[in-house]
């Protein structure tokens, strides 16, 4: 089984450009989260979906981001427009809806740099 | 979310168990223990998890203290590729996973 797909694998913009992050889950799985890595610091945590709602958006850091999730399968994050400190390395995660103590499992990352 | 303390860095030689200690001393009921590491700059990687028993699993062992305000995960015989950094984390639920600075593991030959 296909673990959880990000694409792409890394992407370089310039400041003032939009760039649109894919995440595919595991099929199966109804949550869908993101996270990031920014330069020297720990990974923090953006939004959750459960299935195409947003259960949880505390975590992003302004009105550039938008993260969408049609239909329930595939989620996009789109940043627009970029800007310098949005560099670092975007986490996709998912996992299946399951008592208490489920796990998420990632995805390699988008690794974003913004010149 | 529960806080978690973890020593910043730890030694291993190869072939050695590794034990990574893990203080979670303001744990809820029904909040759950989680292990992920992360190798490099590759995403988290689900290690184990448990709630008040010790758990087993092939990649390695969660040893759980009983009043749950500790835990100790157990890398059998740890390998070169088992140097990662690892995280000990603890939620409830479809809760976010709030990582901290984790333990930096370094295997030996």
């Amino acid at each position: 089984e296909a673990g959880v797909t990000q694409f792409p694998s890394h992407s370089v913009i310039e400041k003032g450009q939009t760039v649109t992050l894919r995440c595919d889950p595991i099929s199966g799985h109804d949550n869908l989260y993101w996270y990031r890595r920014v330069m020297g610091k720990e990974i923090k945590f953006l939004l959750h979906f459960v299935k195409e709602s947003k259960q949880d958006e505390s975590g992003m850091p302004n009105n550039r981001f938008l993260a969408e999730r049609t239909g329930g399968t595939y989620s996009t994050l789109k940043v627009q427009p970029a800007e310098l400190e949005d560099s670092g390395v975007y986490f996709c995660a998912s996992s299946q809806v399951r008592g208490l103590g489920n796990e998420q499992f990632f995805g390699p990352g988008t690794r974003l740099t913004v010149l | 979310d529960a806080k978690t303390t973890q020593p910043t860095s730890m030694d291993c030689a190869e072939g050695r168990a590794a034990n990574l200690p893990c203080n979670h001393s303001t744990i809820s009921g029904n909040e759950y223990v989680y292990w992920y590491r992360q190798i490099h700059s590759q995403g988290p990687q689900y290690i184990i998890h448990g709630l008040k028993n010790n758990e087993t699993n092939e990649m390695a062992s969660l040893i759980i203290t009983e009043d749950r305000k500790s835990s100790t995960l157990i890398l059998p015989h740890a390998t070169l590729r088992d140097t990662a950094v690892y995280y000990c984390i603890v939620r409830v639920g479809f809760q976010k996973l709030v990582f901290g600075t984790g333990t930096r593991l370094l295997v030996s030959p």
